[in-house]
């Protein structure tokens, strides 16, 4: 199946700094990658869609100069949580979609990286 | 608003039994998807079915589609405690996907 990694995996910092998290999808070219956020024992929460070469579009609420979304390539999405604060402190987790057609129909299965917990002290 | 919802919340069952979660969607859709993640861990996909079919297995899964009613269900077969995440649904299209609240799955060996 497809791939797809992130990093790092966790990560801890000082409240104030920036933090850049990388998605690649490594085996298959990602026309739409989706960042959500999940707080423990809850749900994922979408933050945004990101297009390659286009801004990525953002759900109410999330900041979009906070949370900043740079999709470069068809393999690589990356989320910089900027000025990092305590609040922050979630689970980070991508994923990949690639739509295909075929005769069967088609089918746009995201494929999820192992996410990057971040921790703001 | 929540696409996905699933229910039960909570499931715990000893090993051996069957498991099993539903789901229901309020929009049309494409199709539908489960998955599952494992505490603090990132997602796995399990299985896809579309809309235009009715049942699908794989392995120890089964999954069900009613989309008049607008619900599927997972059946986990013979569950392990392997089998002990939260499990996921939600609906695949051309668009993003909404998550619901998850049913976290407990298999006491």
């Amino acid at each position: 199946g497809a791939v797809v990694s992130q990093h790092p995996s966790w990560v801890i910092c000082k409240s104030g700094t920036s933090v850049k998290i990388e998605c690649r999808s490594l085996d298959f070219q990602a026309t739409t990658m989706f960042w959500y956020r999940q707080f423990p024992k809850q749900s994922l929460m979408l933050m945004a869609t990101s297009n390659e070469g286009s801004k990525a579009t953002y759900e109410q609420g999330v900041e979009k100069d906070k949370f900043l979304i740079n999709h470069a390539s068809l393999t690589l999405s990356t989320l910089t949580v900027t000025s990092a604060h305590p609040e922050d402190s979630s689970f980070y987790i991508c994923s990949a979609s690639s739509f295909m057609k075929s005769a069967r129909g088609s089918t746009d299965t995201q494929y999820f990286g192992p996410g990057t917990r971040l921790t703001v002290l | 608003s929540q696409q996905g919802e699933e229910d039960p919340q909570a499931l715990s069952i000893q090993e051996g039994e069957n498991a099993t979660m539903n789901c229901s969607y309020k929009t049309s859709i494409n199709n539908l998807q489960w998955y599952r993640q494992n505490s603090g861990r990132g997602l796995v996909h399990l299985i896809l079915i579309r809309s235009n079919e009715r049942e699908k297995h794989s392995g120890r899964l089964r999954v069900t589609l009613d989309t008049s009613k607008k619900s599927s269900s997972l059946l986990i077969t013979a569950s392990r405690a392997a089998d002990t995440a939260s499990y996921f649904c939600f609906s695949g299209g051309y668009n993003k996907l909404i998550f619901g609240a998850g049913t976290r799955l407990a298999v006491h060996p």
